[in-house]
C-alpha cells in the first residue's frame, strides 16, 4: 500500500519565480492538506483541499494557492518567490470521517525542500 | 490565537530510562491531540492519538492528555539510542476534518 507520496523532493528557486509542488495522497484517503515547515519550527498550516475545493486556509497570502484532481492528488502553487519560502512543504492525506464528528489521522509525506535564493 | 507551546529542549536521557515530554495548549476547542516523531531532514511520522482524557499507552509510549490542565504529555518508557528524534505536539481544530496547530517541537537525545 503506497504512502503519501510527493514530488519533487528538493527544488531550488530564485527570488520572484513560481513553483509547484505535487502530492498523491495514500490509498483510500480523499482529503489533501498543506504544511510549511521552516527551519527549526513546527509545520504550519497553508490550506486544505477535499472535493477538489479549498475548505479551509491557514494565514499564508493569496500567492499560495492549491488545487485538488479527480484522483484526490494535489498541487501547491506558489507565486513571486521570496526568500522567506525557503522551507520544507509537507503534504498531509487523510480520510474524510464518515460518521459524525471525529478526527481522521493526518499522514504526511517526505516533502518537497524548497530553497529560494 | 490557536497556540501549543513545547519546551524545544534538548532534552537529554540516558538510555533504558524514561523521556518525558510535554505540551501546552490554548485553545480549549481541540478535542483532539497527536504526537509525531521526527527525525533530521524527514518528515513527521505519527506516534501517538489521544482524544479522550487520561492516559493511552502503546507499546514503550504513553500518552496523558488533561483537558482542564490544557496539557498533553508523551512518555518514552526505556528509551533507546534510535528514539532520538525531535517530537512534534499537535492539536486538532476546525471541527471533525480540520488542520494541526503544532508545537515547535522538543528534541530529544537519548545517549548510549
Amino acid at each position: 500500500d503506497a504512502g503519501v507520496t510527493q514530488s519533487p523532493t528538493h527544488l531550488i528557486k530564485t527570488r520572484g519565480q513560481q513553483v509547484t509542488l505535487r502530492c498523491s495522497p495514500k490509498s483510500g484517503h480523499d482529503t489533501v492538506s498543506w504544511y510549511q515547515q521552516a527551519l527549526g519550527q513546527g509545520p504550519q498550516f497553508i490550506f486544505q483541499y477535499y472535493e477538489e475545493e479549498e475548505r479551509q486556509r491557514g494565514n499564508f497570502p493569496d500567492r499560495f494557492s492549491g488545487h485538488q484532481f479527480p484522483n484526490y492528488s494535489s498541487e501547491l502553487n506558489v507565486n513571486a518567490l521570496l526568500l522567506g519560502d525557503s522551507a520544507l512543504y509537507l503534504c498531509a492525506s487523510s480520510r474524510r470521517p464518515r460518521q459524525g464528528p471525529s478526527w481522521e489521522t493526518q499522514y504526511f509525506g517526505p516533502g518537497t525542500r524548497l530553497l529560494v535564493l | 490565537q490557536k497556540e501549543v507551546e513545547q519546551n524545544s529542549g534538548p532534552l537529554s536521557v540516558p538510555e533504558g530510562a524514561i523521556a518525558s515530554l510535554n505540551c501546552t495548549y490554548s485553545d480549549r476547542g481541540s478535542q483532539s491531540f497527536f504526537w509525531y516523531r521526527q527525525y533530521s531532514g524527514k518528515s513527521p511520522e505519527l506516534i501517538m492519538s489521544i482524544y479522550s482524557n487520561g492516559d493511552k499507552e502503546d507499546g514503550r509510549f504513553t500518552a496523558q492528555l488533561n483537558k482542564a490542565s490544557q496539557y498533553v504529555s508523551l512518555l518514552i518508557r526505556d528509551s533507546q539510542p534510535s528514539d532520538s528524534a525531535t517530537y512534534l505536539c499537535a492539536g486538532g481544530y476546525g471541527g471533525s476534518q480540520g488542520n494541526l496547530i503544532f508545537g515547535k517541537g522538543t528534541k530529544l537525545s537519548v545517549k548510549p
